[in-house]
């Protein structure tokens, strides 16, 4: 079974700039959540989606934003960009049972340098 | 106060070594209890989730939960170099069924030496 694959890998854009990240879930998951992770702050959860409706946000501004297809693929999206949005912004992908998320598998991650 | 604890480390010991990581957390609400590795450049590998207190035996890995204390732990028995890597717990709600919403330890940094 493949495993939580984001793209790409490595991206480094300019400030004042947007990105778009992608996020495949696990085959048969249904819920993808967004977390960025940097030295400072570690990990810091951005937001959640199942069955394309956002479920959960967590405290960011309103630059970063997301949506997930019916596929239940997942992208996130920062507009103007600032060096601080310089992190490790990982995707994790889980399943439901009854009414619970199953345990959290992560993506390797999408590196992104603002310059 | 933080609502996750997690001493940053480095820990540094000996190859067979048995290794103990502990997280305190704040929230008492916290029902589902995680620990991830993460290797250098990679994602978090998910490596034991345990449902309230307890505790959890996987392989080299135990978790144990203590609710009443707001504190968990992972040991890491025999430790193996290739156990070199940063910790992190994690812990979530069980509010409206959602796990989305992890929160995180900001991890320990260990280093088995051969």
């Amino acid at each position: 079974k493949a495993g939580v694959t984001q793209t790409p890998r490595y991206l480094i854009k300019t400030r004042g700039q947007q990105v778009t990240l992608s996020c495949s879930p696990i085959s048969g998951h249904r819920s993808v959540s967004w977390y960025q992770q940097t030295p400072g702050q570690g990990l810091q959860f951005l937001f959640e989606y199942f069955s394309e409706t956002q479920r959960n946000k967590g405290n960011f501004p309103g630059r970063f934003s997301g949506r997930q297809f019916s596929n239940s693929r997942s992208e996130m999206n920062v507009s103007t960009l600032e060096l601080g949005d310089s992190a490790l912004y990982l995707c994790a992908s889980s399943d439901r049972r009854g009414a619970m998320n199953t345990e959290a598998f992560f993506g390797q991650g999408t590196r992104l340098t603002v310059v | 106060q933080k609502e996750v604890e997690q001493d940053p480390g480095p820990l540094s010991v000996p190859e067979g070594a048995i290794v103990s990581l502990n997280c305190t957390y704040s929230n008492s609400a916290f029902q589902y209890f995680m620990w991830y590795r993460q290797y250098s450049r990679k994602g978090p590998e998910l490596l034991m989730y345990t449902y309230s207190s307890g505790n959890k035996e996987d392989g080299r890995f135990t978790a144990q939960v203590d609710k009443s204390s707001k504190y968990i732990s992972l040991f890491i028995r025999d430790s193996q170099p290739s156990d070199s890597a940063t910790y992190l717990c994690a812990m979530s709600l069980n509010y409206g069924g959602s796990q989305g919403n992890l929160i995180f330890g900001k991890g320990t940094k260990l280093s088995v030496k051969p």
